[in-house]
């Protein structure tokens, strides 16, 4: 049972250039999110879906994009990557079938050079 | 905005003493969550605290919800160097998959 499977684990991207960090789930999850996590300020929201078809923003949104084209799968995008989003991003998902457990993924290392 | 402020960020101590971390918030929460996070890891849930007033043991760790849920604490009861690591409180509300996480607690314990 792999639970949530974030690639790549790290990258290093130039300033401008745009990445998709993937997110994959095999728990039948209705709701994935995206989070990411700065020294000292824990983990903050960026997007979360509570289904296929359905996002909303969450609290640092802005400089990416996310769909949720099925169930299993809730990527992210960088569309024009600046040194502000260097950090460590997080994919989780959670579902009644688990509970509401939220399961996090290892993390994708991201640094904006 | 819903937030939550945890503390302390930093707590150095010896093995065998015992500690609290705080999380407060002036919101209501539907649940109260705590993770340890290893280096390297995503968060590893420890507990979820629903009923306000609500104790929960885990072993040398005690977890308190808040009678009006809008707070909670963690005590570690003779703290070990496996404790090591970092603690986060999250805060759920209605709407399912979402979290406010408080800003972390950095725990070293020395042997």
């Amino acid at each position: 049972n792999a639970g949530v499977t974030q690639t790549p684990k790290f990258q290093v991207l130039k300033t401008g250039q745009s990445m998709t960090l993937q997110c994959a789930q095999d728990m039948n999850h209705e709701y994935m999110s995206w989070y990411r996590q700065d020294p000292g300020m824990g983990l903050r929201l960026i997007h979360y879906s509570v289904g296929a078809g359905i996002t909303d923003q969450g609290e640092v949104p802005n400089g990416y994009n996310v769909s949720r084209s099925t169930t299993e799968d809730f990527p992210l995008r960088l569309l024009s990557a600046a040194p502000s989003q260097t950090s460590v991003y997080f994919c989780a998902s959670s579902g009644w079938r688990s509970g509401n457990t939220i399961y996090f993924g290892e993390g994708s290392w991201l640094t904006v050079v | 905005t819903q937030l939550l402020e945890q503390s302390p960020q930093f707590l150095s101590i010896q093995e065998g003493e015992n500690l609290t971390v705080y999380c407060n918030s002036s919101s209501v929460f539907s649940s109260l969550q705590w993770y340890r996070q290893e280096p390297g890891e995503g968060p590893v849930l420890l507990v979820t605290v629903v009923t306000g007033g609500e104790v929960k043991k885990l072993k040398r760790l005690t977890f308190q919800f808040g009678d009006a849920r809008k707070d909670s604490s963690l005590h570690i009861t003779a703290a070990q160097p496996g404790d090591t690591g970092l603690y986060l409180c999250a805060g759920a509300g209605n709407q399912g998959g979402k979290l406010i996480f408080g800003q972390g607690t950095e725990l070293s314990v020395k042997p």
